[in-house]
Protein backbone atom coordinates (compact mmCIF):
# COMPACT_ATOMS: atom_id res chain seq x y z
CA UNK A 1 0.00 0.00 0.00
CA UNK A 2 1.38 3.38 -0.96
CA UNK A 3 0.04 7.36 -0.07
CA UNK A 4 -3.14 7.64 2.27
CA UNK A 5 -5.20 4.76 2.69
CA UNK A 6 -9.21 4.92 4.06
CA UNK A 7 -11.68 2.52 5.39
CA UNK A 8 -14.09 1.45 4.33
CA UNK A 9 -14.96 3.35 1.25
CA UNK A 10 -18.87 3.84 2.11
CA UNK A 11 -20.42 3.20 5.58
CA UNK A 12 -24.39 3.72 5.86
CA UNK A 13 -25.20 3.89 9.65
CA UNK A 14 -27.91 3.87 11.79
CA UNK A 15 -28.41 7.04 14.00
CA UNK A 16 -27.62 4.84 17.02
CA UNK A 17 -24.73 3.08 15.50
CA UNK A 18 -21.25 3.26 16.74
CA UNK A 19 -18.76 2.98 13.99
CA UNK A 20 -15.34 4.18 13.71
CA UNK A 21 -12.82 4.67 10.42
CA UNK A 22 -9.84 4.69 9.65
CA UNK A 23 -7.17 6.15 7.69
CA UNK A 24 -3.18 5.07 7.78
CA UNK A 25 -0.22 7.03 5.43
CA UNK A 26 2.65 5.47 4.24
CA UNK A 27 4.56 8.63 3.53
CA UNK A 28 6.40 8.46 7.16
CA UNK A 29 4.61 12.03 7.64
CA UNK A 30 4.11 13.13 11.23
CA UNK A 31 0.61 15.29 11.07
CA UNK A 32 -2.74 13.87 9.89
CA UNK A 33 -6.02 15.33 9.08
CA UNK A 34 -9.92 14.65 9.04
CA UNK A 35 -11.94 16.69 6.34
CA UNK A 36 -15.69 16.46 6.20
CA UNK A 37 -17.18 17.14 2.66
CA UNK A 38 -20.84 18.39 1.92
CA UNK A 39 -22.32 18.98 -1.00
CA UNK A 40 -22.11 22.48 -2.18
CA UNK A 41 -20.01 23.05 1.17
CA UNK A 42 -16.20 23.80 1.45
CA UNK A 43 -14.13 21.53 2.90
CA UNK A 44 -14.36 21.73 6.31
CA UNK A 45 -11.37 21.12 8.20
CA UNK A 46 -12.12 18.47 11.74
CA UNK A 47 -9.07 17.43 13.47
CA UNK A 48 -5.34 17.67 13.65
CA UNK A 49 -2.81 15.86 15.07
CA UNK A 50 0.78 16.86 15.10
CA UNK A 51 3.33 14.60 16.64
CA UNK A 52 0.34 12.07 17.60
CA UNK A 53 -1.19 15.07 19.83
CA UNK A 54 -3.99 16.83 18.87
CA UNK A 55 -4.29 20.44 17.80
CA UNK A 56 -7.18 22.43 18.92
CA UNK A 57 -8.89 24.51 16.03
CA UNK A 58 -12.88 24.56 15.35
CA UNK A 59 -15.34 23.41 17.02
CA UNK A 60 -16.60 19.90 16.24
CA UNK A 61 -19.47 18.05 18.08
CA UNK A 62 -18.97 15.61 20.23
CA UNK A 63 -20.63 13.11 18.51
CA UNK A 64 -17.49 12.79 16.26
CA UNK A 65 -14.45 11.58 18.38
CA UNK A 66 -11.02 11.03 16.89
CA UNK A 67 -7.74 8.94 18.00
CA UNK A 68 -4.60 8.73 17.13
CA UNK A 69 -2.35 6.00 17.97
CA UNK A 70 0.37 6.38 16.23
CA UNK A 71 2.14 8.75 13.72
CA UNK A 72 0.79 6.62 10.66
CA UNK A 73 -2.37 5.75 11.72
CA UNK A 74 -5.76 8.32 12.88
CA UNK A 75 -9.62 6.38 13.77
CA UNK A 76 -12.43 8.76 13.47
CA UNK A 77 -15.33 7.65 16.10
CA UNK A 78 -18.94 7.76 15.35
CA UNK A 79 -21.24 7.88 17.71
CA UNK A 80 -25.38 8.91 17.46
CA UNK A 81 -24.89 10.36 14.43
CA UNK A 82 -27.21 12.77 12.40
CA UNK A 83 -28.70 13.24 9.12
CA UNK A 84 -26.98 16.17 8.38
CA UNK A 85 -23.45 14.20 9.17
CA UNK A 86 -23.99 12.52 6.07
CA UNK A 87 -20.51 13.46 3.83
CA UNK A 88 -17.53 12.33 2.24
CA UNK A 89 -15.03 12.17 5.12
CA UNK A 90 -11.40 12.67 4.43
CA UNK A 91 -8.23 12.66 5.65
CA UNK A 92 -4.70 14.08 4.66
CA UNK A 93 -1.21 13.81 6.04
CA UNK A 94 1.48 15.85 6.06
CA UNK A 95 5.79 15.90 6.89
CA UNK A 96 4.76 17.99 9.18
CA UNK A 97 1.90 20.58 10.21
CA UNK A 98 1.04 23.37 7.83
CA UNK A 99 3.01 21.50 4.70
CA UNK A 100 1.13 20.47 1.74
CA UNK A 101 -1.14 17.51 2.44
CA UNK A 102 -1.90 14.24 0.76
CA UNK A 103 -5.35 13.30 0.81
CA UNK A 104 -6.70 9.74 1.04
CA UNK A 105 -9.89 8.46 -1.12
CA UNK A 106 -12.21 9.05 1.28
CA UNK A 107 -15.15 7.27 3.27
CA UNK A 108 -18.42 7.98 2.16
CA UNK A 109 -20.66 8.06 4.97
CA UNK A 110 -24.55 7.81 4.88
CA UNK A 111 -26.32 8.32 8.30
CA UNK A 112 -30.20 7.14 8.06
CA UNK B 1 -14.04 34.59 9.71
CA UNK B 2 -11.81 33.96 7.31
CA UNK B 3 -13.62 33.44 3.53
CA UNK B 4 -11.91 31.94 0.49
CA UNK B 5 -14.07 32.65 -2.52
CA UNK B 6 -13.30 31.17 -5.75
CA UNK B 7 -14.34 32.18 -9.27
CA UNK B 8 -16.41 31.11 -11.51
CA UNK B 9 -18.05 27.95 -9.40
CA UNK B 10 -18.97 26.77 -12.41
CA UNK B 11 -17.08 26.90 -16.08
CA UNK B 12 -17.70 25.86 -19.43
CA UNK B 13 -14.92 25.95 -22.07
CA UNK B 14 -14.14 25.16 -25.09
CA UNK B 15 -10.93 22.77 -26.13
CA UNK B 16 -8.16 24.59 -27.16
CA UNK B 17 -9.19 27.85 -25.18
CA UNK B 18 -7.31 29.66 -22.29
CA UNK B 19 -9.30 31.38 -19.05
CA UNK B 20 -8.29 31.86 -15.58
CA UNK B 21 -9.78 30.67 -12.41
CA UNK B 22 -9.35 33.33 -9.64
CA UNK B 23 -9.04 32.54 -5.82
CA UNK B 24 -9.59 35.78 -2.99
CA UNK B 25 -8.61 35.22 0.71
CA UNK B 26 -10.11 37.53 3.39
CA UNK B 27 -6.89 37.55 5.69
CA UNK B 28 -3.39 37.73 5.38
CA UNK B 29 -1.43 34.37 4.63
CA UNK B 30 1.33 33.39 2.01
CA UNK B 31 0.80 29.95 1.77
CA UNK B 32 -1.81 28.72 -0.73
CA UNK B 33 -1.90 25.54 -2.25
CA UNK B 34 -4.22 24.29 -5.22
CA UNK B 35 -5.73 21.16 -5.48
CA UNK B 36 -8.02 19.01 -8.35
CA UNK B 37 -10.51 16.29 -7.54
CA UNK B 38 -12.40 14.24 -10.26
CA UNK B 39 -15.70 13.40 -9.40
CA UNK B 40 -16.01 10.46 -7.02
CA UNK B 41 -12.11 11.03 -6.14
CA UNK B 42 -10.19 12.34 -3.62
CA UNK B 43 -8.12 15.43 -4.06
CA UNK B 44 -5.06 15.68 -5.45
CA UNK B 45 -2.02 18.43 -5.31
CA UNK B 46 -1.05 20.68 -8.02
CA UNK B 47 0.13 23.59 -6.68
CA UNK B 48 2.18 24.94 -3.44
CA UNK B 49 2.75 28.94 -3.46
CA UNK B 50 4.59 29.86 -0.03
CA UNK B 51 5.87 33.60 -1.25
CA UNK B 52 4.53 36.59 -3.11
CA UNK B 53 4.75 36.70 -6.63
CA UNK B 54 4.83 32.90 -6.61
CA UNK B 55 4.54 31.37 -9.88
CA UNK B 56 4.37 27.82 -10.47
CA UNK B 57 3.60 25.79 -14.00
CA UNK B 58 2.43 22.26 -14.67
CA UNK B 59 1.60 21.53 -18.23
CA UNK B 60 -1.38 23.89 -19.08
CA UNK B 61 -1.68 25.29 -15.85
CA UNK B 62 0.07 28.22 -14.07
CA UNK B 63 -0.46 29.00 -10.65
CA UNK B 64 0.46 32.34 -9.18
CA UNK B 65 -0.02 34.52 -5.65
CA UNK B 66 0.01 37.52 -4.82
CA UNK B 67 -0.39 37.86 -0.92
CA UNK B 68 -0.89 42.12 -1.29
CA UNK B 69 -3.74 41.52 -3.19
CA UNK B 70 -4.77 38.17 -1.15
CA UNK B 71 -5.18 36.79 -4.51
CA UNK B 72 -4.47 33.52 -6.44
CA UNK B 73 -4.80 32.78 -9.90
CA UNK B 74 -5.30 29.32 -11.68
CA UNK B 75 -4.18 29.56 -15.64
CA UNK B 76 -5.29 27.46 -18.00
CA UNK B 77 -4.01 27.46 -21.61
CA UNK B 78 -5.23 25.56 -24.40
CA UNK B 79 -7.53 23.45 -22.49
CA UNK B 80 -8.65 19.87 -23.03
CA UNK B 81 -10.97 17.41 -22.04
CA UNK B 82 -8.92 15.89 -19.02
CA UNK B 83 -8.77 18.95 -17.50
CA UNK B 84 -12.41 18.57 -16.70
CA UNK B 85 -12.67 18.25 -13.01
CA UNK B 86 -13.32 20.20 -9.75
CA UNK B 87 -10.36 22.70 -8.85
CA UNK B 88 -10.04 24.05 -5.24
CA UNK B 89 -7.98 26.74 -4.00
CA UNK B 90 -6.54 26.46 0.10
CA UNK B 91 -5.59 28.96 2.55
CA UNK B 92 -2.81 28.23 5.49
CA UNK B 93 -2.94 31.04 7.73
CA UNK B 94 -1.36 29.06 10.79
CA UNK B 95 2.05 27.03 10.61
CA UNK B 96 -0.01 24.90 12.99
CA UNK B 97 -1.62 23.21 10.36
CA UNK B 98 -4.74 23.55 12.06
CA UNK B 99 -6.22 26.58 10.05
CA UNK B 100 -6.46 25.33 6.73
CA UNK B 101 -9.36 26.70 4.35
CA UNK B 102 -10.87 25.71 1.65
CA UNK B 103 -12.29 27.62 -1.29
CA UNK B 104 -15.72 26.16 -2.28
CA UNK B 105 -14.23 24.93 -5.39
CA UNK B 106 -14.54 26.06 -9.37
CA UNK B 107 -16.46 23.12 -11.70
CA UNK B 108 -14.73 23.06 -14.80
CA UNK B 109 -15.74 21.67 -17.91
CA UNK B 110 -14.00 21.28 -20.90
CA UNK B 111 -16.27 20.49 -24.16
CA UNK B 112 -14.48 18.94 -27.25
Amino acid sequence: ETGVTQTPRHLVMGMTNKKSLKCEQHLGHNAMYWYKQSAKKPLELMFVYSLEERVENNSVPSRFSPECPNSSHLFLHLHTLQPEDSALYLCASSQAAGYEQYFGPGTRLTVT
Amino acid sequence: ELKVEQNPLFLSMQEGKNYTIYCNYSTTSDRLYWYRQDPGKSLESLFVLLSNGAVKQEGRLMASLDTKARLSTLHITAAVHDLSATYFCAVDISRAGNQFYFGTGTSLTVIP
